[in-house]
């Protein structure tokens, strides 16, 4: 059983640019969640997939945006980069019902 | 809005000693609580994961006790190793996602 995977694992863009970052999901799960998470802090919501349609979203301005792809896999889009962004971005899969969350090792994204 | 709160911010124990890391929550309607482990720089591993009917769950030197009508959860690790230094972050999933505390960094000393 593989577990979640996220490409690249570091990345330096500059403000204003657009940032696309990768993850394949957990063999078996069907949703995939995308998290912040600044220095020193936890991770904070973006939005989730199910059935490649995004069906949570948290208090993240529209220049994040997502995709499921019919393997479940998905990718996190950051248009209009702010230093702001600067942060570990993680992303976690699962199956419908009260199971767990599996979490990749994140993409480490800087920039300046 | 589910707030998530973690006590103490940081612990630095001798080896031996058993530990004892505290998370609260403001909505008791939650699905499950899960606790994880981070290492410096690195993802999520999963610890222990407790459903909102269950009271405690275990495995091998760690034991996670749920209270979801006082909204509180307790993360004890007994006989610390060095190799459990690490950051360690309580989540409660409701709906669609998980509401993280900032977290316990723990540091066992040799």
């Amino acid at each position: 059983e593989t577990g979640v995977t996220q490409s690249p694992t570091h990345l330096i863009k500059t403000r204003g640019q657009q940032v696309t970052l990768r993850c394949s999901s957990q063999s078996g799960h069907n949703t995939v969640s995308w998290y912040q998470q600044a220095l020193g802090q936890g991770p904070q919501f973006i939005f989730q997939y199910y059935r490649e349609e995004e069906n949570g979203r948290g208090n993240f301005p529209p220049r994040f945006s997502g995709l499921q792809f019919p393997n479940y896999s998905s990718e996190l889009n950051v248009n209009a980069l702010e230093l702001d962004d600067s942060a570990l971005y993680l992303c976690a899969s699962s199956t419908t019902g009260n199971y767990g969350y599996t979490f990749g090792s994140g993409t480490r994204l800087t920039v300046v | 809005k589910q707030e998530v709160t973690q006590i103490p911010a940081a612990l630095s124990v001798p080896e031996g000693e058993n530990l004892v890391l505290n998370c609260s929550f403001t909505d008791s309607a939650i699905y499950n609580l899960q606790w994880f482990r981070q290492d410096p720089g690195k993802g999520l591993t999963s610890l222990l994961l407790i459903q909102s009917s269950q009271r405690e769950q275990t495995s091998g030197r760690l034991n996670a006790s749920l209270d979801k009508s006082s909204g509180r959860s307790t993360l004890y690790i007994a006989a610390s190793q060095p190799g459990d230094s690490a950051t360690y972050l309580c989540a409660v999933r409701d709906d669609y996602k998980l509401s993280f505390g900032a977290g316990t960094t723990v540091t066992v000393r040799a």
